[in-house]
């Protein structure tokens, strides 16, 4: 596998489920990130993570929930959803070079539709 | 706060004509990098280029060429003889710092392009 991997691809669940996003990235990154794309919305960055520490929390609900295990390993645990929740969820990394900016890769993201 | 703005919504041409996708962004950053990226049907999406605000150089890969211009805040993107393949949404997007060197990203809506045959 090369780049950024994202699973499943599709996912559809009802409001009371608990399902989980997975991302992995091959690319020997130290920064991910969660996105959001709803229709007609531009992107959203939900939650960043560098060296495995959450740096940033976009003001997402909490029936949203990341965790990070490692550095090439970001999750997104959904639970009691709402119809409004359903959109693209893109996942990210970038490599930290420490007072400069490198460009973020992405994932083919996951589909979410919300029942 | 840091704004990207991308006002067209949709541009569509026939194959081969040239076409020039708009940028104008916000910062009170002396400090930023500016991107474009392309998102094709499949969902993903392709970094195109990256740009810091010191560099106004205008720069031309193949058919892509990107007009860096800070006195109007404005980051164009020109695909000159335009193809098929190159239908897709495409954002323009504007970063920022924050601890540990992680980016912030701020996007435009996006552009839909579209390459008639």
């Amino acid at each position: 596998e090369t780049g950024v991997t994202q699973t499943p691809r599709h996912l559809v669940m009802g409001m009371t489920n608990k399902k989980s996003l997975k991302c992995e990235q091959h690319l020997g990154h130290n920064a991910m990130y969660w996105y959001k794309q709803s229709a007609k919305k531009p992107l959203e960055l939900m939650f960043v993570y560098s060296l495995e520490e959450r740096v940033e929390n976009n003001s997402v609900p909490s029936r949203f929930s990341p965790e990070c295990p490692n550095s090439s390993h970001l999750f997104l645990h959904l639970h009691t959803l709402q119809p409004e929740d359903s959109a693209l969820y893109l996942c990210a990394s970038s490599q930290d070079p420490s007072g400069g900016t490198n460009e973020q890769f992405f994932g083919p993201g996951t589909r979410l539709t919300v029942l | 706060a840091q704004k990207v703005t991308q006002a067209q919504t949709e541009i569509s041409v026939v194959e081969k004509e040239d076409v020039t996708l708009d940028c104008v962004y916000e910062t009170r950053d002396t400090t930023y990098y500016l991107f474009w990226y392309k998102q094709p049907p499949s969902g993903e999406l392709v970094f195109l280029i990256r740009r810091n605000s010191f560099d106004e150089q205008n720069e031309i890969s193949g058919r892509y060429s990107w007009n860096f211009q800070k006195s109007t805040s404005s980051f164009n993107f020109t695909i000159t003889a335009s193809q098929v393949v190159d239908s897709a949404v495409y954002f323009c997007a504007l970063s920022g710092f924050l601890i540990q060197g992680a980016q912030k990203l701020v996007f435009g809506q996006g552009t839909r392009l579209t390459i008639n045959p």
